[in-house]
């Protein structure tokens, strides 16, 4: 699987739009992007995951440059709850094991 | 959506016991279940693979003989920490997956071995 670099930690503040990035420029063609975050002691929550496309849920959006190489994700109107550290993952489709990387600490403040 | 119960969520014990640590699959059949283990301040590092009626593959470096691995079923999966010693204290967590569920994760288990 590709190895992603992000950076170690950035802030945001209540209500903006959190804009996290995600570096990727060994993925391959059939690697998709996911995205999780991990809350202070809890387990790894789903956040959104695409391939070439730009995706959007009710979470976030992610948006995925044309040669694929980066991603960004976007917390359009960040609260404190989405204080977490975000993990930016590349692989094979669904069925591969996942492996995290050190992941983003995004901490919203008032 | 799909929910992986994981327990117990903490646990201390002293040193040179055995824990069990369980993951369940509450409403989905895995195929496949993984633990990871977190040190503070540190990422998810993945332990072991493990598939319902094989035995587990293990990461480089993991013990297979501290961490025992049972998937007996298609929605249970035990880690036992045979003799713990303290530098074994960390955060616990399993994830399951399914076809077409994709990766689900339970809550993490905190051990502490005093």
């Amino acid at each position: 699987d590709a190895k992603t670099t992000q950076p170690p930690s950035m802030d945001c503040a209540e209500g903006r739009a959190a804009n996290l990035p995600c570096n990727h420029s060994t993925i391959s063609g059939n690697e998709y992007v996911y995205w999780y975050r991990q809350i202070h002691s809890q387990g790894p929550q789903y956040i959104i995951h695409g391939l070439k496309n730009n995706e959007t849920n009710e979470m976030a959006s992610l948006i995925i440059t044309e040669d694929r190489k980066s991603s960004t994700l976007i917390l359009p109107h960040a609260t404190l709850r989405d204080t977490a550290v975000y993990y930016c993952i590349v692989r094979v489709g669904v069925d591969n094991d996942m492996r995290f990387g050190a992941g983003t600490r995004l901490t919203v403040k008032p | 959506g799909a929910v992986v119960s994981q327990h117990p969520s903490w646990v201390i014990c002293k040193s040179g016991t055995s824990v069990k640590i369980e993951c369940r699959s509450l409403d989905f059949q895995a195929t496949t279940m993984f633990w990871y283990r977190q040190f503070p301040k540190q990422s998810l590092m993945l332990m072991a693979t493990s598939n319902e009626g094989s035995k587990a593959t293990y990461e480089q470096g993991v013990e297979k003989d501290k961490f025992l691995i049972n998937h007996a079923s298609l929605t249970l999966s035990t880690l036992t920490v045979t003799s713990a010693h303290p530098e074994d204290s960390s955060f616990y967590i399993c994830s399951a997956r399914a076809s077409g569920v994709g990766y689900t994760f339970g809550s993490g288990t905190r051990l502490t071995v005093v």
